[in-house]
C-alpha cells in the first residue's frame, strides 16, 4: 500500500541554520504531496503542496520539490527561526483521492 | 472565512460510556475526513465522506466506532462503550474535493478514565 517515510527526529538547530527534513514516498500512480505543520498546542496547518512531478511548493520561506525519479519531497528552509519550532508531517493523497497518508512526523526545535 | 470547527475541545469520559464528537466543515467543502492522533500511532485515518456517503471507512478501529454526515455538512463521530485505548485527539478535516488539500480543525482531545 501507499506509504510515507520521514527522517526521524527530533532535529535541533540553531537560529539561522539551514533546514532539510527528508521525506520519501511509495505510491501507485501520481499522488499529490503535502507538508503539514503542527505548532505546540495547535492543530495541523497546511504548509505547502505539489501536485505533479517537478512542481515546487513554497510558503513562509519553506520549499519542497516533487521528485518523481527519487520519490521524494524533502522540506527545506534557508534560515530557520525559533518560531519554526514545531512538528512537520509529510503526506500524500493518491489520485483516487480520499485519505491523507502521513509520515510519522519530525519534531524540529530551533534554539536562539 | 470560518475554518473547520470541532466540539467539544476536550472530553473526559468514564470507560464504558458513549461519546459523540462533532465536526463543522468549511462551508462549501464536499469532502469531510476523520483522523485520530495518538502518541503511539501517529496520525491515523478513520473515515471520509463525500457528500453524505462514506466511500472509505476502512480506518474505523472496531464496530464501536461509527460516523454520519447529514445535509452534506455537519458530521458526528460516535464511540460506543469507550475503552482507555480510545484516548487520543480526534481530528476532522474538510476539502473542496477528494483530491484537494485538506484543512484541519483544532481537534477534540478525548480522555477515557
Amino acid at each position: 500500500g501507499d506509504s510515507v517515510t520521514q527522517m526521524e527526529g527530533p532535529v535541533t538547530l540553531s537560529e539561522e541554520a539551514f533546514l532539510t527534513i527528508n521525506c520519501t514516498y511509495t505510491a501507485t500512480g501520481y499522488p499529490s504531496l503535502f507538508w503539514y505543520v503542527q505548532y505546540p498546542g495547535e492543530g495541523l496547518q497546511l504548509l505547502l503542496k505539489a501536485t505533479k512531478a517537478d512542481d515546487k511548493g513554497s510558503n513562509k520561506g519553506f520549499e519542497a520539490t516533487y521528485r518523481k525519479e527519487t520519490t521524494s519531497f524533502h522540506l527545506e528552509k534557508g534560515s530557520v527561526q525559533v518560531s519554526d519550532s514545531a512538528v512537520y508531517f509529510c503526506a500524500l493523497i493518491n489520485r483516487q483521492g480520499g485519505k491523507l497518508i502521513f509520515g510519522q512526523g519530525t519534531e524540529l526545535s530551533v534554539k536562539p | 472565512g470560518a475554518g473547520v470547527s470541532q466540539s467539544p475541545s476536550n472530553k473526559v469520559t468514564e470507560k464504558g460510556k458513549d461519546v459523540e464528537l462533532r465536526c463543522d466543515p468549511i462551508s462549501g467543502h464536499t469532502a469531510l475526513y476523520w483522523y485520530r492522533q495518538s502518541l503511539g500511532q501517529g496520525l491515523e485515518f478513520l473515515i471520509y465522506f463525500q457528500g453524505n456517503s462514506a466511500p472509505d471507512k476502512s480506518g474505523l478501529p472496531s464496530d464501536r466506532f461509527s460516523a454520519e454526515r447529514t445535509g452534506g455538512s455537519v458530521s458526528t463521530l460516535t464511540i460506543q462503550r469507550t475503552q482507555q485505548e480510545d484516548s487520543a485527539v480526534y481530528l476532522c478535516a474538510s476539502s473542496i474535493g477528494v483530491e484537494h488539500e485538506q484543512y484541519f480543525g483544532p481537534g477534540t482531545r478525548l480522555t477515557v478514565t
